[in-house]
């Protein structure tokens, strides 16, 4: 059974960098794509952005900038950092897998979210 | 950038309801479309993938259908598990949700 796992620190002050990991135990870690999702308390879900195994990624265009996704596959973890923090940061932030489907041997992307961590709220208040 | 609405945003149903959601991009997505149930506290739970495949383990009352830019999320028979927020989600955007509540 696939399970992810994430942690990281839950408050931080104005201009702080935002600091979270995402361990996947269960199932293989090469052939996916691993996500950041966030959610402001009280709205709606906000793609952060992804890795796969070989460390290529893609990013929001809005967060962009200020993001940075890394993937240590000796471990099987994958990291989000966002940096200079403000309140609008504040949020539950969620790792999670893509879903794939096998057709004749080859993998292909759904583009959706199969597998989510258990949620990290972050606060961000001076 | 595709922008994805849902509407109803509130759906007010009784258990055994027939209920149906409605998801609309801004242009052409093909079946690139994934519908999720949220409960408060908890991560979403992927029901639907590509338009209308549904999840392993995810009860056969869930259907889902459209392509193009209209797509919709049947619940043919609503149970008392049912009440949450649906989300759709076109790759990198998610619709605002329709939460879903008792009636």
């Amino acid at each position: 059974q696939v399970q992810l796992q994430q942690w990281g620190a839950g408050l931080l002050k104005p201009s702080e960098t935002l600091s979270l990991t995402c361990a996947v135990y269960g199932g293989s870690f090469s052939g996916y794509y691993w996500s950041w999702i966030r959610q402001p308390p009280g709205k709606g879900l906000e793609w952060i952005g992804e890795i796969n195994h070989s460390g290529s990624t893609n990013y929001n265009p809005s967060l962009k900038s200020r993001v940075t996704i890394s993937v240590d596959t000796s471990k099987n973890q994958f990291s989000l950092k966002l940096s200079s923090v403000t309140a609008a940061d504040t949020a539950v932030y969620y790792c999670a897998r893509e879903r794939i489907t096998m057709v004749r041997g080859v993998i292909i992307r759904t583009y959706s979210f199969d597998y989510w961590g258990q949620g990290t709220l972050v606060t961000v208040s001076s | 950038d595709i922008q994805m609405t849902q509407s109803p945003s509130t759906l007010s149903a009784s258990v055994g309801d027939r209920v149906t959601i409605t998801c609309r991009a801004s242009q052409s997505i093909s079946s690139w479309l994934a519908w999720y149930q949220q409960k408060p506290g908890k991560a979403p739970k992927l029901l639907i993938y590509k338009a209308s495949s549904l999840e392993s383990g995810v009860p056969s009352r869930f259907s889902g259908s459209g392509s193009g830019t209209e797509f919709t999320l049947t619940i043919s028979s609503l149970q008392p598990d049912d009440f949450a927020t649906y989300y759709c989600q076109h790759r990198s955007t998610f619709g605002p949700g329709t939460k879903v509540d008792i009636k």
